[in-house]
């Protein structure tokens, strides 16, 4: 069976920081990737996708995530990020295959600070 | 083009009431999955709707149940309501159900429901 982790469930971080949100998957077959966020009483917004192809995905809001096979990762990166980007943030897997359930992982609190 | 969207917007029930929450998908879009998503928690997948059926089903008892019409929008029922089923309900479209490649789902705001 498919299952997401997500390692940590509060990053804080200051702005202007560099951050990394952690994500491993576990999957018996190949798998789509995903990461979308969370804004207080809002629904998800897709950031980026893992589906094929380049293993390093750019997403909206300068986000990126690499696709790491061996290590059954997609770890989510900014380089610099902003007061903005305080939300809650959330892996998710699927396997596609004639079907688009999603899979989501518990969720990581990201808290930018001035 | 108007983007997915749920009603209520928030909802309060007693237990062992049943609730209706409605979901209208993005024009073009013929699927419909909804979520349930608990408090400090990731969503969870309930059950999908393509093309008026049932096209698969999360780990949910019967008393969840669905339906779509013929304009693609859904319903989520739930009956004899019970306080673990507080909630944030997520409605997500998407385009297609093909064979073999992922169709992106798009999702609405959601209904908070909470039961007393």
């Amino acid at each position: 069976a498919q299952s997401v982790t997500q390692l940590d469930s509060q990053v804080p971080v200051f702005e202007e920081a560099p951050v990394e949100l952690r994500c491993n998957y576990s999957s018996s077959v190949s798998v789509y990737l995903f990461w979308y966020v969370q804004y207080p009483n809002q629904g998800l917004q897709l950031l980026l996708k893992y589906l094929s192809g380049s293993t390093l995905v750019k997403g909206i809001n300068g986000f990126e995530a690499e696709f790491n096979k061996s290590q059954t990762s997609f770890h989510l990166r900014k380089p610099s990020v902003h007061i903005s980007d305080t939300a809650e943030y959330f892996c998710a897997v699927t396997w596609g295959y004639n079907t688009d359930k999603l899979i989501f992982g518990t969720g990581t609190r990201l808290q930018v600070f001035p | 083009e108007t983007g997915v969207t749920q009603s209520p917007t928030h909802l309060i029930k007693t237990r062992g009431q049943q609730v209706t929450l409605r979901c209208s998908s993005q024009s073009g879009h013929n699927t419909v999955s909804w979520y349930q998503q608990a408090l400090g928690q990731g969503p969870q997948f309930i059950f999908q709707y393509y093309r008026e059926e049932e096209n698969g089903r999360g780990n949910f008892p019967p008393r969840f149940s669905g339906l779509q019409f013929p304009n693609y929008s859904s319903e989520l029922n739930v009956n004899a309501l019970e306080l673990d089923d507080s909630a944030l309900y997520l409605c997500a479209s998407s385009p297609e159900t093909s064979g073999s490649f992922y169709n992106e789902q798009f999702f609405g705001p959601g209904t908070r429901l909470t039961v007393l």
